[in-house]
């Protein structure tokens, strides 16, 4: 089983649509769980992060962590043809010598059609 | 604005090469990390260093091996370049105790043939 699984997509909407992305991740003993925006030809750039469970808002965007069901969701409101880009979730582990490293999913192309 | 710098934004080179990727942070950040990427695979973390000199294997370390010889460098070797190393390799960085904040550099498309 992966660390963290998502559905690959490609997720097209028309613009203005409220857009919700999924992950499940396997191990529940790592609390940082972040979400990652990745613009074609392009590095990823930190979207935003949650610690635990609970939500966390950043203007359009919504982060949020159920614990219970192992599922990390971003939503995002009002979509602009300015989101399109593929997002990659991502769990905050450890590696074998005990140092901190980042586990991503492989990522979900959006498309927001205008 | 902070930067993470890659040598090269397109590598074409021969199997059998030795190749080197590097990357350059100014942030002055203890972690820097190389991953790769490729379709349906998404990004998998190949070698990390926490300090100077010091490494740690990723989840797919072989056939790759790393330099840190000082802080704001990191350098990614591929001792005999094979055709499955086609591959995007990008490069991040991020403060020690801060993993989940990182900092990407553009990426190396690196075609092997």
């Amino acid at each position: 089983q992966k660390e963290v699984e998502q559905d690959p997509g490609p997720l097209s909407v028309p613009e203005g649509a409220i857009v919700s992305l999924n992950c499940t991740y396997s191990n529940s003993a790592f609390q940082y769980f972040m979400w990652y925006r990745q613009y074609s030809r392009k590095g990823p750039e930190l979207l935003m992060y949650t610690y635990s469970s609970g939500n966390k808002e950043d203007g359009r965007f919504t982060a949020q962590v159920d614990k219970s069901s192992k599922y990390i969701s971003l939503f995002i409101r009002d979509s602009q043809p300015s989101d399109s880009a593929t997002y990659l979730c991502a769990q905050r582990t450890l590696a074998s010598g005990g140092y901190q490293k980042v586990t991503f999913g492989t990522g979900t192309k959006l498309q927001v059609i205008p | 604005d902070v930067k993470v710098t890659q040598s090269s934004r397109y590598l074409v080179k021969r199997t059998g090469e030795k190749v080197f990727l590097e990357c350059v942070q100014d942030m002055d950040h203890e972690n820097m990390f190389w991953y790769r990427q490729d379709p349906g695979l998404g990004l998998r973390l190949i070698y990390f260093s926490y300090d100077v000199k010091m490494k740690e294997k990723g989840d797919i370390p072989e056939g790759y091996s790393v330099s840190r010889e000082k802080k704001e460098r990191f350098s990614l070797i591929l001792e005999s370049a094979s055709t499955n190393q086609t591959s995007m390799y990008l490069c991040a960085s991020s403060l020690g105790d801060r993993a989940h904040e990182q900092y990407f550099g553009p990426g190396t498309r690196l075609t092997v043939t």
